[in-house]
C-alpha cells in the first residue's frame, strides 16, 4: 500500500529554516517524480516543487533560490528545504508521488506556520 | 505561467443532480489535465489525469472532458459524499497551476 507521511512542520519566526520530511512506503522515491504542494489557510492549492526519479527539478517562482526538494534513497524519504521564510509561505504542505504527470497519491500534509 | 479558470467558484445542488464544474486554461495544454477532489481537513484526492482518464478507484459517476483550452468535470448523480472542493490543475508545463476551486454545497 502506498503511504506518505509528512513531517517536520510547526511555528518558525520569518527569516527562518525549516525542513519538511516525506517517509514513503510501498514504492521506492527515487524511482518516482515526487512533488510538494501547498496550502495556505482557507485559500486553494498552489504547486512547489517536483523532483524527476533522474534527479532534475523545478521551483515555482514564489519559492525558487529559497527552497530545495532533495530525497534520500536509503530513508525512502522526500525532503523540501526552506529558508528565509516569510509569511506567506504559512501553509499545509503536502508531498504527493507523480504519475501520469500529475499529483496521484497525497500525504495527509504538515502546517507550517511563519509568524514573529 | 499558465492561469487555470474554474467556474463557478461555488456552487448548490441537490442529491441527485447532475452537476458540471468547467475548467479553462490561458493557453492551449493539450490533455494535460486532472481533477481533485478535497473535503474540510484532509489531503486532496486524484480523481482524473488525461482530462478523462479516471483515476483507479474513483466510481465511474465521475466523468471528465476537453482537450486544448476547455475542460469539464462532471459528476452524473450527486450523493452526499460528493459535496466537496474541487480544483483542476495543468501539467502540461511548470509551474504545474491549479485552478482557484469550485466548492460544491448542498442545496
Amino acid at each position: 500500500e502506498v503511504q506518505l507521511v509528512e513531517t517536520g512542520g510547526g511555528l518558525i519566526q520569518p527569516g527562518g529554516s525549516l525542513r519538511l520530511s516525506c517517509a514513503a512506503s510501498g514504492f521506492t522515491v527515487s524511482g518516482n517524480y515526487m512533488s510538494w504542494v501547498r496550502q495556505a489557510p482557507g485559500k486553494g492549492l498552489e504547486w512547489v516543487s517536483i523532483i524527476y526519479n533522474g534527479g532534475s527539478t523545478y521551483y515555482a517562482d514564489s519559492v525558487r533560490g529559497r527552497f530545495t526538494i532533495s530525497r534520500d534513497s536509503s530513508k525512502n524519504t522526500l525532503y523540501l528545504q526552506m529558508n528565509s521564510l516569510r509569511a506567506e509561505d504559512t501553509a499545509v504542505y503536502y508531498c504527493a508521488r507523480v504519475i501520469y504527470g500529475t499529483e496521484t497519491y497525497w500525504g495527509q500534509g504538515t502546517l507550517v506556520t511563519v509568524s514573529s | 505561467d499558465i492561469q487555470m479558470t474554474q467556474s463557478p467558484s461555488s456552487l448548490s445542488a441537490s442529491v441527485g443532480d447532475r452537476v458540471t464544474i468547467t475548467c479553462r486554461a490561458s493557453q492551449g495544454i493539450s490533455n494535460y489535465l486532472a481533477w481533485f477532489q478535497q473535503k474540510p481537513g484532509k489531503a486532496p484526492k486524484s480523481l482524473i489525469h488525461a482530462a478523462s482518464s479516471l483515476q483507479s478507484g474513483v466510481p465511474s459517476k465521475f466523468s471528465g472532458s476537453g482537450s486544448g483550452t476547455d475542460f469539464t468535470l462532471t459528476i452524473s448523480s450527486l450523493q452526499p459524499e460528493d459535496f466537496a472542493t474541487y480544483y483542476c490543475q495543468q501539467y502540461n508545463s511548470y509551474p504545474h497551476t491549479f485552478g482557484q476551486g469550485t466548492k460544491v454545497e448542498i442545496k
